[in-house]
């Protein structure tokens, strides 16, 4: 199956500092999405970025779909900011639904 | 809120009881999906539901039993446990299983089995 892995493991932050999460897949994706996840276990879907980039306020993503990869930018941090983010994809020969989730990045902002 | 609710938030069973979790979507979506989170993994998806038909079983234990009389809600029943299978049990829901389908999660159910 579709390999997703998820860089840094672990990243720990000042409020206000900027940050770039990464995400590599091992096939093409027709479907990537990043999540947030909080400290409560709440899932948030954050984008839908097969391609290209997206920004919504603070937060943005880019998608290099040839290169196999996905970047989440988060700019001046803050503490609600905390969580796991993840980022999943189908595989190529499904529809979709069935996304693989990488491991994730834990993010903590401390204020 | 993401228009999708489960309960319990939190449950403690023994290996010998059964209980049910449950889930409902407010959003209209045909596609409703049982995924499990274990401590220090990814999420890992155990069924997929799609207008009230299962077309995924990720080759889960038959001591869960996903049931799904609507498009709106999810119950996945639990029978003779095993205390592996403690963790964070997440629904989540979608318009369609198209290769186009943004996923809206619940807040999910801690289990803990004894």
């Amino acid at each position: 199956g579709i390999q997703v892995e998820q860089s840094p493991p672990d990243l720990i932050l000042q409020e206000g500092a900027n940050s770039t999460l990464r995400c590599n897949f091992s096939d093409s994706v027709n479907n990537l999405q990043w999540f947030h996840q909080n400290p409560w276990g709440q899932l948030i879907n954050l984008f839908y970025i097969p391609s290209g980039t997206k920004q919504n306020g603070r937060l943005s993503a880019t998608t290099v779909a040839t290169e196999r990869y996905s970047l989440l930018y988060i700019s001046s941090s803050q503490t609600t900011d905390s969580g796991v983010y993840f980022c999943a994809v189908p595989p190529p020969e499904t529809s979709g639904s069935r996304l693989t989730f990488g491991e994730g990045t834990q993010l903590t902002v401390n204020p | 809120e993401t228009g999708v609710t489960q309960t319990p938030r939190h449950l403690v069973m023994g290996m010998t009881n059964k209980k049910s979790l449950k889930c409902e979507q407010h959003l209209g979506h045909n596609a409703m999906y049982w995924y499990k989170q274990s401590a220090k993994k990814p999420l890992e998806l155990m069924f997929v539901y799609n207008f009230k038909e299962q077309t995924e079983n990720n080759s889960v234990p038959s001591r869960f039993s996903p049931e799904c009389p609507n498009s709106s809600h999810l119950f996945l029943h639990l029978h003779t446990l095993q205390p592996e299978d403690s963790a964070l049990y997440l629904c989540a829901s979608s318009q369609g299983t198209g290769g186009r389908e943004t996923q809206y999660f619940g807040p999910g159910t801690r289990l803990l089995v004894l």
